[in-house]
């Protein structure tokens, strides 16, 4: 089984639809990330937490809301989906708990999203 | 803020040596990592550097010079498996975030 589970894989809906991606980890990591990466940009920052009780925006928050459930659930909503919201989004893992700078991040499989 | 420069494709033989260059530009840093991505899947972690100098593992090996603001990764004895993105990703001082650069395309030929 995958250490951080993304659903669902893939996902096509329409213009102002709302939409949720889940993420679930297994890692016991307190630290979770949404990101969504373009061709040709690289993976930007959307959210992140740092436990149940802390979220942040990243670089490309608008447009999106997330919401920690608990400290291995962290899903990511498009509250009215627009066509340039379309992108593959990853969610990931770390854990500084030990060593803060060194520990890498883990990233799930991805969604890949179409929005028509 | 952070700006992260990568080439954006390489082209390499099987068996040579390649290496990837990465400049950055950031108010506050705390390490960089390199992290490899295949078509269509997730990016995995190859190294992290915070210390000037090389870091070896295996066939790939990664330098920092913190004054120059530059990295490289480097791939020996390449292999057509190689053939992906390889993604340099800053840390952010004090809030532990990544700012990843858009990643060096990499294509192994024989």
């Amino acid at each position: 089984d995958a250490d951080v589970t993304q659903t669902p894989r893939n996902r096509i809906t329409k213009t102002g639809k709302r939409i949720m991606l889940e993420c679930s980890q297994t890692k016991g990591h307190d630290r979770m990330y949404w990101y969504r990466q373009d061709p040709g940009l690289g993976l930007q920052l959307i959210y992140y937490s740092f436990d149940v009780k802390d979220i942040n925006k990243g670089e490309i928050s608008d447009g999106y809301s997330v919401s920690r459930q608990a400290q291995a659930k962290f899903s990511l909503s498009l509250e009215s989906a627009i066509p340039n919201q379309t992108a593959l989004y990853f969610c990931a893992t770390s854990d500084l708990r030990t060593a803060p700078s060194n520990q890498p991040q883990h990233f799930g499989d991805g969604t890949r999203l179409s929005i028509l | 803020g952070q700006n992260i420069d990568q080439p954006t494709e390489m082209t390499a033989t099987e068996g040579a040596i390649v290496q990837i260059n990465c400049t950055y530009q950031t108010s506050g840093f705390n390490g960089l990592f390199w992290y490899q991505q295949h078509a269509g899947e997730a990016p995995t972690f190859l190294s992290y550097n915070v210390l000037d100098g090389l870091e070896e593992k295996g066939r790939f090996s990664s330098f920092l010079s913190r004054s120059k603001g530059y990295s490289y990764l480097l791939l020996k004895e390449l292999q057509m498996k190689d053939s992906a993105s390889y993604l340099c990703a800053v840390v952010r001082a004090g809030s532990y975030q990544l700012t990843f650069g858009k990643g060096t395309k990499l294509s192994v030929i024989p």
